[in-house]
């Protein structure tokens, strides 16, 4: 398995929090992303970040911001949480672009806004 | 906008039986991959198909990426319960990974 770790694994928050989740990679992959998934949805991109410091917008960047100034490290911040951010976060990593080379999915975190 | 649609949502079946699962587009992709997803985990990967038409057998699981590249199958011959999960498609497109919203499928014992 990669190794990927996301924490914390689980949180409870409220609304108008910061939050920020955490994904540790050691494999040396240069691509790592932050996907949430919701029933009825499916897997979205939230933002993605192809070496350190060089990120990119997902389809649902929206209230979401991220940042990596390791590469073994990508954070993603919500700055203030709405209950529409429920959700369960998952981190994924591949060595080059997806279109080349396939994703590695950490196990996510579950993130509950009240 | 959904540029791929998983078919069917939901399939329950009893174990030994034979299914097959969709996933469509009217998107031309590059590739497309097919992942398991188990509950409380991330989903991995089973395979990568490139070339329209290619087929991809990983030992009961058959994968079909169409002709024109817009749509794939995946058949399970002999359903076992630990087939059950979440199975995912992704489509690659325009250097960016697109997913179906999935087929939940429980094979009964």
């Amino acid at each position: 398995d990669a190794g990927i770790t996301q924490s914390p694994r689980h949180k409870v928050t409220e609304t108008g929090t910061p939050v920020t989740l955490r994904c540790h990679q050691t494999e040396n992959h240069r691509y790592m992303y932050w996907y949430r998934q919701d029933p009825g949805h499916g897997l979205r991109l939230i933002h993605y970040s192809y070496g350190v410091k060089d990120t990119d917008k997902g389809e649902v960047s929206d209230g979401y911001s991220v940042s990596r100034s390791k590469t073994e490290d990508f954070l993603l911040t919500l700055e203030s949480a709405t209950s529409s951010q429920t959700s369960v976060y998952f981190c994924a990593i591949s060595e080059s672009s997806p279109t080349t080379q396939p994703q590695h999915f950490g196990d996510g975190t579950r993130l509950s806004i009240l | 906008t959904q540029l791929l649609e998983q078919s069917p949502q939901f399939l329950s079946i009893q174990e030994g039986e034979n299914l097959t699962v969709y996933c469509n587009s009217s998107s031309v992709f590059s590739s497309l991959q097919w992942y398991r997803q188990e509950p409380g985990e991330g989903p991995v990967l089973l395979v990568t198909v490139v070339t329209g038409g290619e087929v991809k057998k990983l030992k009961r699981l058959t994968f079909q990426f169409g002709d024109a590249r817009k749509d794939s199958s995946l058949h399970i011959t002999a359903a076992q319960p630990g087939d059950t999960g979440l199975y995912l498609c992704a489509g690659i497109r325009d250097d960016k990974i697109i997913f179906g919203k999935g087929t939940r499928l429980h094979i009964l014992p």
